[in-house]
């Protein structure tokens, strides 16, 4: 079955505590993405990557890290937690077909508070 | 600075009417559009997508109409059932070497029995 996971699904932390969140896809997609989702403000992009070893920022970078080591993993790193990153973060992946996302698979979500 | 708008938070139609859902956009090197919805608890799935070498993709009941000289698309449901009550995202890329994908703010469309 085609699908994206993301772990944990829930996680409430303190400010300052590093933690990271994984996704995996098994697809064989060459690009994945973060996202994170608040009220009023939609879906924004964090981070996305094109291939192994190759990612760039999204609209909302700031206090988030990614690595993309082998091809189906995404992690999203937050290095020292702040409580204005409290929200629901979506993985996605798909392959890229002309300008965009060829039918992008999105992961359950990852409810993140941060106290 | 928004660069995607979908400036209706909500809209709410009778099943079996037309549901028309607009987004626009300020960035004129935007080429490639999409539309995914989302159920609550759920992450977001695709829906249908448009080149901005086309005006119109249809699939099924699903159309989408782009307008480049407006900077506007816009999603038609026909006909609208309940099960299409859902938070619908607008999204936008430039495409070439640039790979990020920009997101409206979402509309809700409830569609009434």
């Amino acid at each position: 079955e085609a699908q994206v996971t993301q772990n944990p699904r829930y996680l409430i932390t303190v400010t300052g505590k590093k933690l990271t969140v994984t996704c995996s896809q098994n697809m064989n997609h060459e690009y994945m993405s973060w996202y994170r989702q608040d009220p009023g403000l939609g879906l924004r992009q964090i981070y996305y990557s094109m291939n192994v070893e190759v990612t760039d920022k999204g609209d909302v970078p700031e206090g988030y890290k990614v690595s993309r080591k082998e091809k189906r993993n995404f992690p999203l790193i937050l290095e020292s937690p702040s409580p204005n990153q409290t929200s629901l973060y979506f993985c996605a992946s798909s392959l890229w077909a002309g300008g965009g996302p060829d039918t992008q698979y999105f992961g359950p979500g990852t409810r993140l508070t941060v106290l | 600075d928004q660069q995607v708008k979908q400036n209706s938070p909500s809209l709410s139609v009778q099943e079996g009417r037309i549901s028309i859902l607009n987004c626009d956009y300020t960035n004129s090197m935007f080429d490639y559009f999409l539309w995914y919805k989302k159920y609550p608890a759920e992450g977001p799935t695709f829906l249908i997508s448009i080149s901005s070498i086309k005006d119109k993709n249809e699939d099924g009941r699903f159309t989408v109409f782009l307008n480049k000289s407006a900077k506007h698309l816009s999603l038609h449901i026909v006909p609208s059932q309940p099960g299409d009550s859902a938070v619908y995202f607008c999204a936008a890329s430039s495409g070439g070497s640039n790979y990020k994908l920009t997101f409206g703010k979402g509309t809700l469309l409830t569609v009434n029995p």
